[in-house]
């Protein structure tokens, strides 16, 4: 089935610094989701771009999709100690499909 | 606010062993979801169910039953666990099927076979 690929798989960066992470995917959708999973915990959902849209901001979050290249990008500006954790990307279609994610540390 | 409740946390099974994963959401959600993670693998769709009284295989379907036990409760239940079923399982909801609903999980429960 479809899944979203990830990269880079692993990011450290120092506090204070931009994180971008990128998601690319092979077939049509419907829209594009982010989620964080902070270790040991569930997902949590942190942002949706649907397909018709091609930026979109929450925070000190912002997501781009570019639909004629099949890829979106997560970029975290300013990023804190707290935004260590696992970023993924999920494509929904009929259902929803992760990605493997992209381990972000964050050091203070 | 609970949200999604998994239970157990952690469990150790034997080869051969049966038991069930209990999901339970306070949400009033219809959908309700079971992934599997493995290490690098992202999750992967075990089963899930769109509404009560409904429940549809997922990608990794094979190896797990499940049952919505009403709108709340989804379990997942593997009749004879072998090692390859080693993993972390997170339930999820969400309020409709409409794929722009965000899923709400719980926070796992890790599984080890030996």
């Amino acid at each position: 089935s479809q899944q979203g690929e990830e990269d880079p798989q692993a990011l450290s960066i120092q506090e204070g610094e931009n994180a971008t992470m990128n998601c690319s995917y092979k077939t049509s959708i419907n829209n594009l989701q982010w989620y964080r999973q902070n270790s040991g915990r569930g997902l949590v959902h942190l942002i949706l771009i649907r397909s018709n849209e091609r930026e979109k901001h929450s925070g000190r979050l912002r997501v781009t999709l570019d639909t004629s290249k099949k890829s979106s990008s997560l970029l975290i500006t300013a990023s804190r100690a707290a935004d260590t954790a696992s970023y993924f990307c999920a494509l929904a279609g009929n259902k929803l499909t992760f990605g493997g994610g992209t381990r972000v540390l964050v050091k203070p | 606010n609970a949200g999604v409740t998994q239970t157990p946390k952690f469990q150790v099974l034997k080869t051969g062993q049966s038991m069930t994963l209990q999901c339970a959401q306070d949400m009033n959600h219809n959908s309700m979801y079971w992934y599997r993670q493995d290490p690098g693998m992202g999750l992967r769709l075990i089963y899930y169910s769109a509404s009560e009284g409904t429940t549809d295989k997922g990608e990794v379907p094979n190896g797990y039953n499940v049952s919505r036990l009403n709108k709340r409760e989804f379990s997942l239940r593997l009749e004879s666990a072998a090692p390859s079923q080693t993993s972390v399982y997170f339930c999820a909801s969400r309020a409709g099927q409409g794929n722009e609903q965000p899923q709400h999980f719980g926070d796992g429960t890790r599984l080890s076979i030996l």
